[in-house]
């Protein structure tokens, strides 16, 4: 099946610094990806929806400031959250479709002290 | 707009008994429908889909059948198994054939399955 990586794994950093999550397709092509949060015991909460050559699509409620996509290239996301503080703290998930079916990545816990 | 309802946990039952766990969604058009696993510390894993009506999605043991007249689209496993312990997710996503890849996830359920 397809595979859909992602870089960090896990991640701490001090508040008020940035973070950037890396999301690629590794053996096939996306021109779209998607950008999820989840918080302990819950489901996951779709954040954006990252497109290649064109500005990400935000979920109601997030903000685009904050949580900033590039899509660089077709095999390639990036998430970076800004200015991050302890609320911030959460397993960030990202997926790509591949025909119908997503395929997602094993997730990059980010924990903000 | 759509929306998926499963089955709320947890879910305890000993090995070699049989799973059941009820999802059941609410979306226009045709969407396509999924289940996901996710074990501890893991990201989300497909483990079956269906795209059409009556189709039945299996893998692993487990099994769901797409029921439009009832718009569900129950998972099941006749004998479970230590390793099957994991939280589910049911999933639709968008109009098939279309551009929207958007998944709308059910809340999650976990099982644990004891020896």
């Amino acid at each position: 099946g397809a595979v859909v990586s992602q870089h960090p794994s896990r991640v701490i950093c001090k508040s008020g610094t940035s973070v950037k999550i890396e999301c690629r397709s590794l053996d096939f092509q996306a021109t779209t990806m998607f950008w999820y949060r989840q918080f302990p015991k819950q489901s996951l909460m779709l954040m954006a929806t990252s497109n290649e050559g064109s500005k990400a699509t935000y979920e109601q409620g997030v903000e685009k400031d904050k949580f900033l996509i590039n899509h660089a290239s077709l095999t390639l996301s990036t998430l970076t959250v800004t200015s991050a503080h302890p609320e911030d703290s959460s397993f960030y998930i990202c997926s790509a479709p591949l025909g119908e079916t997503q395929y997602f990545g094993p997730g990059t816990r980010l924990l903000v002290l | 707009g759509n929306s998926v309802t499963q089955m709320e946990g947890p879910v305890t039952l000993s090995e070699e008994a049989f799973l059941t766990i009820n999802c059941t969604y609410t979306a226009t058009g045709y969407p396509s429908l999924f289940w996901y696993v996710q074990y501890p510390g893991e990201g989300l894993q497909l483990l079956l889909k269906a795209t059409k009506a009556d189709d039945k999605g299996s893998n692993k043991g487990f099994e769901a059948t797409y029921r439009k007249e009832t718009t569900s689209f129950h998972l099941e496993k006749g004998s479970v198994q230590v390793s099957d312990s994991a939280v589910y997710f049911c999933a639709l996503s968008g109009n098939s054939g279309g551009s929207n890849y958007k998944l709308t996830f059910g809340k999650g359920t976990l099982l644990t399955v004891n020896p």
